[in-house]
């Protein structure tokens, strides 16, 4: 079985652009959640979606957003990137099983940075 | 809200040893989970031990231990044995139990080093 893949895994933008970055969950799981990861702040939840709807949501400005689809592939967009969202951004899934057990499956990662 | 604490940021053991990795939490919560996750320098977070808040025998996998005092809001990793591949950040973490509360709420990290 699949792992959580996450794509891209590096990229680099400048500040002001914006970026979108995806996840596909391992198969059949509906949940996919967002976190962000920088030496500063630690690890830090941006959001949870189940069957294509947000339920969770951190504590991050309105120039972070996400999304998911029919197929539970999700995305995640930043706009006006600024120096400070340089991160490594983690994706995880988890099914109705694993959420019985709390478990969440982690992917690689998507490395951005911003110069 | 939940917080969780882990006051050692760095660590280092002789390989074959036995190391405590320390963390504590703070909820108003009465069921919930905590888990450790390993993240290996390749990044990649992997689960290594989870308990249940109402269970009251410690968790175990393997080499892989918990001490945890629900009263105390303590929860420490235990590993055994120490092996190279065990080198890695270490992170406790919390959560609400209950559908739809796929939220983990993280500690800084130990960063664990397993001398050869």
């Amino acid at each position: 079985k699949a792992g959580v893949t996450q794509t891209p895994r590096y990229l680099i933008k400048t500040r002001g652009q914006q970026v979108t970055l995806s996840c596909s969950p391992i198969s059949g799981h509906r949940s996919v959640s967002w976190y962000q990861q920088t030496p500063g702040q630690g690890l830090q939840f941006l959001f949870e979606y189940f069957s294509e709807t947000q339920r969770n949501k951190g504590n991050f400005p309105g120039r972070f957003s996400g999304r998911q689809f029919s197929n539970s592939r999700s995305e995640m967009n930043v706009s006006t990137l600024e120096l400070g969202d340089s991160a490594l951004y983690l994706c995880a899934s988890s099914s109705l099983w694993t959420t019985n057990t709390g478990e969440l499956f982690f992917g690689e990662g998507s490395r951005l940075t911003v110069l | 809200a939940q917080t969780v604490t882990q006051s050692q940021p760095e660590m280092s053991v002789q390989e074959a040893e036995t190391v405590t990795l320390s963390c504590t939490y703070d909820t108003s919560e009465n069921n919930y989970y905590l888990f450790w996750y390993k993240q290996p320098p390749s990044r990649q977070m992997i689960l290594v031990i989870r308990q249940e808040a109402y269970k009251q025998q410690n968790a175990t996998e393997n080499r892989f231990s918990v001490n945890f005092q629900k009263a105390a809001k303590s929860f420490s990793l235990k590993i055994s044995d120490s092996q190279l591949g065990d080198t890695a950040m270490y992170f406790c973490a919390f959560m609400k139990s209950g559908v739809g509360n796929e939220k983990l709420t993280f500690g800084t990290g130990t960063r664990l080093t397993i001398i050869p």
